[in-house]
């Protein structure tokens, strides 16, 4: 069982717009950064937001992040084939002195 | 250019200690801010903190592993090295070392291990 809790799946049309969300607690999300990982299979994730709703300058724009309270949301809009990928959110967690992740949620765009 | 790669044994026997080495380079392990993490994932399952080793020499351990893993660094040869003992079939998987400055910005392929008689 993992802290953050991610849906297991989500689907969207190719060209349409998708959420994830990722649900934490006071001493992770609510206090500290959230960061978002893309992971195709076999290969190692990758970063595509970090410090909540921050993008590193090779991610395209149609990836976002947000945050309010507890959770945190990453959009994907434009949806391509190629964004088919397994999506993690990540924090570090005050009260364990720990990092922890999602269970990750699988995107499938349709 | 920021690299790093994981090695170590692809199989070991359970209650034995695994040593992972994460040699990168692209970057200093004596800048302020900076760290390296170790990250692992089960076949098919989710992404599992470990470890992680700031440039300050701080380090912090995943309280379901804590006495069983040591992190350390050697800046000199670039290297941040792992080891795990009284290993499990449990604790197979791909295990991954990543930069830590803005998020995990860049991470190693992984090496897989496998823990088994």
């Amino acid at each position: 069982q993992s802290v953050l809790t991610q849906p297991p799946s989500v689907s969207a049309a190719s060209g349409q717009k998708v959420t994830i969300s990722c649900s934490g607690s006071n001493s992770n999300i609510g206090e500290n950064h959230v960061s978002w990982y893309q992971q195709f299979p076999g290969t190692a994730p990758k970063l595509v937001i970090y410090d909540d709703e921050k993008r590193p300058s090779a991610i395209p724009h149609r990836f976002s992040g947000s945050k309010s309270d507890t959770s945190a949301t990453l959009d994907i809009t434009g949806l391509q084939t190629g964004d088919e990928a397994d999506y993690y959110c990540g924090a570090w967690d005050s009260s364990l002195s720990a990092v922890v992740f999602g269970g990750g949620t699988k995107l499938t765009v349709l | 250019q920021i690299t790093l790669k994981e090695t170590g044994p692809t199989l070991v026997k359970p209650t034995q200690t695994v040593t992972l080495t994460c040699t990168f380079s692209g970057f200093s392990l004596t800048t302020d801010r900076v760290g390296v993490m170790w990250i692992r994932q089960p076949p098919g399952k989710a992404l599992e903190w470990l470890a992680l080793i700031y440039w300050d020499d701080d380090k912090r351990y995943s309280p379901s592993l804590r006495g069983r893993l040591t992190i350390s660094k050697d800046t000199l040869k670039n290297q941040v090295v792992l080891t795990l003992t009284n290993t499990d079939p449990a604790d197979t998987g791909t295990y991954f070392c990543a930069r830590l400055y803005q998020g995990l910005d860049t991470w190693g392929q992984g090496t897989l291990v496998t823990v088994s008689s």
